[in-house]
């Protein structure tokens, strides 16, 4: 079975400054995706960016952008340019390419932004 | 463009009272998903469907059912409530290998 880890419970930045958000996953499969979600107070669960694990490229959105290391199982988010917006609870979370397309969640980060 | 929409957004029940609740998408997704949310805890998948007619356990699955008998529609039933199962409940809805749509959730109080 597949485990996603989020090892950082709460983190606080200044507004403008650049965070970066951990996870680790274990898994045998080789091919996957990775998504990060962010859950506002509003309580959707929004998608912030994907990784295709067969993908070396690290994918980016904008101020978003991920640190995919297959070998080592990390897939870290980087926020750049830091908005009181982005004040949230981030989660990681891991899909199969294969099979029923279940998503498995890290326990998530929860992310303040200060002005 | 309503997307997942989860009926209802709140509700209050007594341990052992039943209730459904309802999950629509309107994008023709064939995978629906139910999780559920607790505190210090990512989602948790309780239940999915990988097409109409068809349904399937997931990670937390007892003290569940649910049914697919409609594609756009994908209900999650408690039969018989306990205080455990008080929690945060949210629908989603993908096509293969696409990212998943989330509804707004449910948040559901067992007395």
């Amino acid at each position: 079975a597949q485990t996603v880890t989020q090892s950082q419970p709460e983190m606080s930045v200044q507004e403008a400054e650049t965070v970066t958000l951990s996870c680790t996953y274990d898994t045998s499969e080789n091919n996957y995706y990775l998504f990060w979600y962010k859950q506002p107070p509003s309580r959707q669960m929004i998608l912030v960016i994907r990784q295709e694990a067969y993908k070396q490229q690290n994918a980016t959105e904008n101020r978003f952008s991920v640190n995919f290391q297959k070998a080592a199982k990390s897939f870290s988010l980087k926020i750049s340019d830091s908005q009181l917006g982005d004040t949230a609870m981030y989660f990681c979370a891991f899909m199969k390419v294969q099979g029923a397309q279940k998503l498995v969640f890290g326990q998530g980060t929860r992310l303040t932004i200060n002005p | 463009n309503a997307g997942v929409t989860q009926t209802p957004k709140f509700r209050v029940l007594k341990t052992g009272q039943s209730m459904t609740l309802l999950c629509a998408q309107d994008m023709n997704h064939e995978y629906m998903y139910w999780y559920r949310q607790d505190p210090g805890m990512g989602l948790r998948l309780i239940h999915y469907s990988v097409g109409e007619g068809t349904t399937a356990k997931g990670e937390v699955p007892d003290g569940y059912n649910v049914s697919r008998l409609k594609k756009q529609n994908f209900l999650l039933g408690l039969e018989s409530a306990a205080p455990s199962q008080t929690s945060v409940y949210f629908c989603a809805s993908s096509y293969h290998n696409q990212p998943q749509h989330f509804g707004d959730g449910t948040r559901l109080s067992i007395l």
